[in-house]
């Protein structure tokens, strides 16, 4: 398969905990996002790296996350002292010269 | 910010039947995509847009992104079960990271 891979596909933690997610996007594509996508609602952007350089962050990533591609290919999204409301659904995407595709998501559950 | 307007929020129809959904946007897009999510999945790309005007076709579904560039529609004809899902717009702007911004879904039921 070489579509976008996310692992792990589920993570239960506790409060206060660290949590890290990795993405594995597809092989030629430089432009790799991630995501959050809370019930009920579309995707919310996080961050964008264009091969290794992240370019853009968005408001919602407090000094909590962290997020790093070191050699261009897989990328990493840290969260640290997790908290009830980070529970959610984490996106990865990648895209080359088209539309962005996504992998399957890690569903973070915070209790 | 931008937002994305997308009508229906959901549809509640008969196999067979054909289905319109749309996204409209306060400013104009490069990139229009449509996206299926299925519980628990991650966004599956249906079609993807990127000239103003343009009309592209998969399978049962068409597209359109807007002469003005500030909206897109999407139709599926012919609906049958498997249909069932959330469908997403999302418009990507160059000068603004690359980005997609997404609609609010529109929620597919398809009855037998």
């Amino acid at each position: 398969d070489t579509g976008v891979s996310q692992d792990p596909r589920h993570k239960i933690t506790k409060r206060g905990q660290n949590v890290t997610f990795r993405c594995d996007p597809i092989s030629e594509h430089n432009r790799l996002y991630w995501y959050r996508q809370t019930l009920g609602q579309g995707p919310e952007f996080l961050t964008y790296f264009q091969n290794e350089a992240q370019l853009e962050k968005s408001r919602l990533l407090s000094d909590r996350f962290s997020a790093e591609r070191p050699k261009g290919s897989f990328s990493t999204l840290e969260i640290q002292r997790t908290e009830q409301g980070d529970s959610a659904m984490y996106l990865c995407a990648s895209s080359g010269q088209g539309g962005a595709f996504f992998g399957q998501g890690t569903r973070l559950t915070v209790v | 910010g931008q937002q994305l307007n997308q009508s229906p929020q959901s549809m509640f129809i008969q196999e067979g039947e054909d289905v319109s959904m749309n996204c409209t946007s306060s400013s104009i897009f490069n990139t229009w995509l449509w996206y299926k999510q299925d519980p628990g999945e991650g966004p599956v790309l249906l079609i993807a847009l990127y000239k103003a005007g343009e009309l592209t076709s998969n399978g049962r579904l068409t597209a359109q992104f807007g002469i003005t560039r500030k909206d897109s529609f999407l139709n599926i004809s012919a609906s049958i079960p498997s249909d069932v899902g959330i469908y997403f717009c999302a418009g990507q702007l160059y000068n603004a990271g690359n980005m997609l911004t997404f609609g609010g879904g529109t929620r597919l039921m398809v009855k037998p």
